[in-house]
């Protein structure tokens, strides 16, 4: 079965502490995974994929194929990180299968 | 960027009544997707095309349909809409650099 699981439902950390936002799959085929941000109110956008292995905004995930794990990570957490994060899978059909999210909260 | 725009961004309408959001882009983009967002849910996929008039159910397609008439279009229906409906709904595109681009989502209420 396709499925993403994002554990926690709110993480909530103070400015400057380091960030892991969890994200496991379960894929047969060759995963594809990318992580998906939704500041207040707007539209969900990219924030990165694991093919590019770029770092965007100071967030990096490594592709972790024996744990089946695509965490997101920032060692750095600024107020402006407050969102909600979306974890999802690339499939077959080129559809994107997505995990119930994790609300970050940063305090100041 | 893509552009996508969704109508209407707000909706209240009662039981049993039919309702059709409509998704705009003009990027000429083959693949489009209908997801709906909930809380604890995350986004699920409802139904998604591959080209006009070619469509496809997703995890959650019952109780919508979905015509694709025209590349830019993508129409979502639902015949009767019912409580368990009200959600967020968003509309995206499978771009040519291989991300999903989403428009800015319509809020449904069903009373």
């Amino acid at each position: 079965a396709q499925r993403v699981t994002q554990p926690e439902k709110l993480l909530s950390v103070f400015k400057g502490a380091p960030v892991e936002l969890k994200c496991n799959y379960s894929y047969s085929g060759s995963p594809e995974l990318f992580w998906y941000v939704q500041y207040s109110r707007q539209r969900l956008q990219l924030l990165l994929r694991h093919i590019s292995r770029e770092s965007i905004k100071g967030f990096t995930a490594d592709l972790n194929k024996g744990e089946t794990s695509f965490h997101l990570k920032k060692p750095f957490a600024q107020e402006e990180d407050s969102a909600m994060y979306y974890c999802a899978l690339w499939v077959y059909g080129n559809k994107l299968v997505f995990g119930a999210g994790t609300i970050l909260r940063v305090k100041s | 960027d893509a552009g996508i725009t969704q109508s209407p961004r707000h909706k209240v309408t009662e039981t049993g009544t039919p309702v059709t959001l409509r998704c705009h882009q003009t990027e000429n983009h083959r693949y489009m997707y209908w997801y709906r967002q909930d809380p604890g849910h995350g986004l699920r996929l409802i139904h998604y095309s591959y080209g006009v008039k070619d469509t496809d159910k997703g995890e959650v397609s019952d109780g919508y349909s979905v015509s694709r008439s025209k590349t830019e279009d993508f129409l979502l229906t639902l015949e009767s809409a019912t409580s368990s409906q009200t959600s967020v709904y968003f509309c995206a595109s499978w771009t040519n650099s291989g991300e999903l681009f989403f428009g800015e989502g319509s809020r449904l209420t069903v009373l």
